[in-house]
């Protein structure tokens, strides 16, 4: 079993949908959790970090659960610009940290 | 505030050479990790540098090492290259894990 395991997708979803991806992990001392989007060809960016109460920045809300080892990310009101990759990123020890291999998302006119 | 920056961009190397590639982090932050990405796949974790020491390696073979310096700048080594070791090498520094990594646009690394 993947450390950390994402649905690839592709998500292709109409501008204005909400979308929602998770992301699970398998080692429950996991300490830190984060979404990242990646552009084509580009560096990932930190999109927000995860908190166990949950956190909102905007249209985007992350959640995790740790009796289940899942966190999640959900978009609303989707533009055409959030067409990227997400990442989801845990810390699976102080020092190591994992990607998933990311789920993919365009958004269609 | 200067992000973080790594060099060269681009590089091609023959199979069985030697390459080093070069990540300077954000100011602030003492912590460097770098990342093997292939195409279509997330970042793998190679390993991370804490104020000079190697403090977390992800499943890669020794010929693969790096350094980090006073600075917080760092290097990666990669020793007899092999054509799979083709990709993009992604460097990130951060203050601490709870932050986040701030990457650099990464080195793409061609071996023929």
């Amino acid at each position: 079993r993947k450390e950390v395991e994402q649905d690839p997708g592709p998500f292709n979803v109409p501008e204005g949908a909400t979308v929602a991806f998770n992301c699970t992990y398998s080692n429950s001392a996991s300490q830190s959790f984060f979404w990242y989007r990646q552009d084509c060809r580009k560096e990932p960016k930190l999109l927000m970090s995860v908190y166990s109460s949950g956190n909102e920045d905007g249209r985007f809300t992350a959640q995790l659960n740790r009796a289940s080892q899942y966190i999640s990310l959900l978009i609303r009101d989707s533009k055409l610009s959030d067409s990227a990759t997400y990442l989801c990123v845990v810390n699976v020890q102080a020092s190591k940290i994992i990607f998933g291999s990311g789920t993919r998302l365009s958004i269609r006119p | 505030e200067t992000g973080v920056t790594q060099s060269p961009t681009h590089l091609i190397k023959t199979r069985g050479q030697q390459v080093t590639l070069r990540c300077s982090s954000q100011s602030g932050h003492n912590t460097v990790s770098w990342y093997q990405q292939a195409l279509g796949q997330g970042p793998q974790f190679i390993f991370q540098y804490y104020r000079e020491e190697e403090n977390g390696r992800g499943n890669f073979p020794p010929r693969f090492s790096g350094l980090q310096f006073p600075n917080y700048s760092s290097e990666l080594n990669v020793n007899a290259l092999e054509l799979d070791d083709s990709a993009l090498y992604l460097c990130a520094s951060s203050q601490g894990q709870q932050y986040g990594y701030t990457f650099g646009s990464g080195t793409r690394l061609t071996v023929v």
